[in-house]
């Protein structure tokens, strides 16, 4: 039922792992977004998915791997985690052409902590 | 460099009281949103904003813009503590013969209302 879903909701892991969020929307949207929210609440884009074809790649450290199997499916890997990677990350999704607006849904975000 | 400005960055208010909070752009745009952030939740769509002088009202809270004067607001009729949340606004800009936008969040208004 839920529009779109984020896994896991938490993520505890010591700096130097590897991670993984995953994303999944069943709204029917063609673009899927990764955003991340730090501790004084500013939300950044990271990157930006439309028919699978990445088309914003904001100045991210390239630890970040987006990767869309799919319309309905974005996931973020991150490699040799940092502490400065600690925030929440939020995957959304919008319909963006065909003469839709841009409105972004969000999924429940996932709060990392890198210890 | 775009900048899209909130203000204030915190209010606290009393119930039964109006406020309004402002958000300015510096860049065209005539799509502009407005969303909610509640503590330790995701992001919800309040006001999908798309040309020049649009008015939402939705209960206590209404939203207009001004694309001339790049100036949105967001307006609180007799506050109620149901109301307190950080809300977000995020213009919707589009690359030049491209019809996929990307929003530009403000950095949010903490409002807190007490009895």
């Amino acid at each position: 039922d839920t529009a779109v879903s984020q896994t896991p909701k938490y993520l505890v892991t010591q700096m130097g792992n590897d991670k993984s969020i995953k994303c999944e929307q069943n709204l029917g949207h063609d673009t899927m977004y990764w955003y991340k929210q730090d501790s004084k609440k500013f939300l950044k884009i990271m990157f930006s998915y439309n028919n699978k074809e990445l088309i914003i790649n904001e100045t991210v450290p390239n630890r970040f791997s987006p990767k869309s199997p799919d319309k309905a499916h974005l996931n973020l890997h991150i490699n040799s985690l940092e502490l400065g990677d600690s925030a929440v990350y939020f995957c959304a999704s919008s319909h963006t052409t065909g003469g839709y607006y841009n409105e972004q849904f969000f999924g429940p975000g996932t709060r990392l902590t890198v210890l | 460099e775009l900048k899209v400005e909130q203000n204030p960055l915190f209010l606290s208010m009393q119930e039964g009281k109006n406020y309004t909070i402002y958000c300015n752009y510096s860049t065209t745009s005539d799509r502009l949103y407005w969303y909610r952030q509640d503590p330790g939740k995701s992001l919800e769509s309040l006001f999908v904003l798309l040309s020049n002088g649009a008015v939402k009202q939705e209960g206590r809270l209404m939203a207009s813009l001004d694309t001339k004067a790049r100036l949105s607001t967001l307006h609180i009729t007799a506050a109620v503590h149901d109301l307190s949340a950080t809300y977000f606004c995020a213009v919707d800009i589009r690359g030049r013969g491209s019809t996929l936008g990307r929003l530009y969040f403000g950095r949010g208004t903490q409002l807190t209302v007490w009895p």
